[in-house]
């Protein structure tokens, strides 16, 4: 089947540590997508990658870096400098001829506790 | 800029009720518009779009969507509503290609028996 995947779904870390939280795609779509949703404040982008090896900052880059080595990758490292990571993170996928329509993973609840 | 509003928070229905969840959007040229629901703890899925041509949208699990270009809205509505439907509910809006998708903060549904 394809899809989108996210690993894991829950994830606990001390503060001050980084974390790594993973999207692999297998439906050959080109651009990838993280967002973090916090309750009553919908989703906000945090980056996005519209080609291997490419990517740009969303509306709240600050504290977070991304990757794209491969197309079916892309990965979201959570630093110590994000003030508050404690959220709902979703990673999506499109086609890069209909870029709009974003598929989406399961998601990632990370708590730092 | 572009914004969506979703001006409620939280709606009841009864089980076998109509139902009409209100979006309104902002954005300078033709929008593209999409309804998204997520059920707790999950992803997103797409219930519909709306790209040109017909106003009126059909989409999964028996919802419609409006566009009404005069009033800036993209309402969803569904004749009867089932338990199974209780979930959150985003209206986003973009202006196609590679262009940022903005999500609308969410319209909660419960559904009573």
């Amino acid at each position: 089947d394809g899809g989108i995947t996210q690993s894991p779904k829950y994830l606990f870390r001390k503060e001050g540590q980084n974390v790594t939280l993973s999207c692999e795609q297998n439906l050959n779509h080109d651009a990838m997508y993280w967002y973090r949703q916090d309750p009553g404040q919908g989703l906000r982008l945090i980056y996005y990658s519209q080609i291997v090896n490419d990517f740009q900052k969303g509306d709240i880059a600050e504290g977070y870096s991304v990757s794209r080595e491969k197309k079916e990758s892309f990965p979201l490292t959570v630093t110590s400098a994000q003030k508050n990571p404690t959220a709902f993170y979703l990673c999506a996928s499109a086609r890069g001829r209909e870029t709009d329509t974003q598929y989406f993973g399961p998601g990632t609840r990370l708590t730092v506790l | 800029a572009q914004s969506v509003t979703q001006p409620d928070i939280h709606i009841t229905v009864s089980e076998g009720a109509s139902l009409e969840l209100r979006c309104n959007y902002s954005y300078g040229a033709t929008p593209y518009l999409f309804w998204y629901v997520q059920s707790p703890g999950q992803g997103l899925q797409l219930l519909l779009k709306y790209f040109s041509g017909d106003t009126l949208v059909q989409g999964i699990k028996g919802f419609e969507a409006e566009f009404k270009r005069s009033q800036s809205s993209f309402n969803l509505r569904k004749p009867s509503v089932h338990w199974s439907d209780a979930a959150e509910y985003f209206c986003a809006v973009s202006g196609g290609g590679y262009q940022k998708v903005t999500f609308g903060t969410g319209t909660k549904l419960q559904v009573i028996p």
